[in-house]
């Protein structure tokens, strides 16, 4: 069963950049990483997706090591409203299932 | 508008009291999943379909039921709600459940379900 593990919390400052990193020992070959962010009482949205190396949108990078097994969402210059928690996602790909198991998420507070 | 709309947003209950959680998508996804959200424990997933008439379990099934009879809805049936099921309920969708498509997930609003 794939499995992610991520720091529970993390805090930073408006304008810092702030790195949040994965692992997942047991990602299947063909599995992509993806990355969430949810606010409170809300449902999680899409930030990034990736398979290898390094990827970049308007709103965060994510960088991929060679053997996979863990992953970096870097979020440049947080403000406050990037005060969420964050979730990384790997299929589980075990004979065949397409299962889906998400960390706990790592609670990122932005202060002023 | 895209979206995954869930219905009931709110509802309380007694235990026992079968309930239904409807979930509808608008953008033509083979992909429909549960997820429960209980504090400390993140998102963990009930039940997924890869289409029309194909379900699987997720990680935590135990006590419900769902069913795929149309592509753009995907029911949580809970037969007969106990304490122990009272969270927050996401359903979402993707594209496909194949390789990159499986991972991008539109969610809705949530359902928050308390039985008593």
């Amino acid at each position: 069963l794939a499995k992610t593990t991520q720091p529970i919390s993390m805090d930073s400052y408006e304008g810092q950049e702030v790195n949040i990193t994965c692992s997942h020992n047991n990602i299947a070959t063909n599995d992509y990483i993806t990355w969430y962010q949810q606010f409170p009482s809300q449902g999680p949205r899409f930030i990034i997706q990736g398979y290898k190396t390094k990827v970049t949108n308007e709103v965060a990078s994510l960088f991929i090591p060679a053997d996979r097994k863990s992953s970096t969402l870097s979020l440049p210059r947080v403000s406050l409203s990037d005060t969420a928690v964050y979730y990384c996602l790997v299929g589980d790909n075990d004979t065949g299932r397409r299962a889906l198991t998400f960390g706990s998420g790592t609670r990122l507070q932005v202060q002023p | 508008e895209a979206q995954v709309t869930q219905n009931p947003r709110y509802l309380i209950t007694v235990t026992g009291k079968k309930l239904t959680v409807t979930c509808s998508q608008n953008m033509n996804h083979e992909y429909m999943s549960w997820y429960r959200q209980d504090p400390g424990l993140g998102l963990r997933q009930i039940y997924y379909s890869m289409n029309v008439e194909v379900t699987d379990k997720g990680d935590v099934p135990e006590g419900y039921k769902v069913s795929r009879k149309e592509k753009r809805n995907f029911p949580l049936i809970l037969e007969s709600p106990s304490p122990n099921q009272t969270s927050l309920y996401f359903c979402a969708s993707s594209p496909t459940g194949h390789s990159s498509g499986a991972n991008v997930l539109t969610f809705g609003a949530g359902s928050r379900l308390t039985v008593l």
